[in-house]
């Protein structure tokens, strides 16, 4: 069993839907969690960051995290095609991060 | 100017070849991180530096080795690659073990072994 699952999609809104994404993970000494933003032939870029559990919000984007149930999510409000991307939830402890496989999105103009 | 660097971009090898892929920061971070990306496993770590004389294995380490040169210099080999080693590489640093934890990737270099 890998120690953060991430369903891979692909998932396709039309524009303006809301995008909910999501990642269980089995080591409770996680306590940094992250969504990296990945565009085709790019590496990974920073999007949300949240230490131990609760909720951050950043203009459209809301990250959440139960650590009593390890799952977090990430939403994305008001869609635009410029969000189509793969999208990566990282987590950690002090000394390294572990990767979901990633979720391709696509928005539809 | 990037502030983590990666070169060559793209290679292609043949089977049994050394190379090297490399890596340098502009951002003065101690902790840097080799990964390999493939479809549908997402980014594994390779090996990982805590700082110029702190080597630690991730884990697929196993056909790789890497050099820490400078706080700013990490370089990941292959000492004889071998197909299944084709992959998409990042190297990252970070800043693990703060309150602000995160980590940066390079623009990433892709593997082709013949």
């Amino acid at each position: 069993q890998k120690e953060v699952e991430q369903d891979p999609g692909p998932l396709s809104v039309p524009e303006g839907a809301i995008v909910s994404l999501n990642c269980t993970y089995s080591n409770s000494a996680f306590q940094y969690f992250m969504w990296y933003r990945q565009y085709s032939r790019k590496g990974p870029e920073l999007l949300m960051y949240t230490y131990s559990s609760g909720n951050k919000e950043d203009g459209r984007f809301t990250a959440q995290v139960d650590k009593s149930s390890k799952y977090i999510s990430l939403f994305i409000r008001d869609s635009q095609p410029s969000d189509s991307a793969t999208y990566l939830c990282a987590m950690g402890d002090d000394y390294k991060l572990s990767f979901g496989a990633g979720t391709t999105v696509t928005v539809r103009a | 100017d990037a502030d983590v660097t990666q070169t060559p971009r793209n290679r292609i090898t043949k089977t049994g070849k050394r190379i090297m892929l490399e890596c340098s920061q502009t951002k003065g971070h101690d902790r840097m991180y080799w990964y390999r990306q493939d479809p549908g496993l997402g980014l594994r770590l390779i090996y990982y530096s805590f700082d110029v004389k702190d080597i630690n294995k991730g884990e697929i380490s196993d056909g790789y080795s890497v050099s820490r040169q400078a706080q700013a210099k990490f370089s990941l080999s292959l000492e004889s690659a071998i197909p299944n080693q084709t992959a998409l590489y990042f190297c990252a640093t970070g800043l693990l073990g703060t309150d602000q934890e995160t980590q940066y990737f390079g623009p990433g270099t892709r593997l082709l072994v013949l």
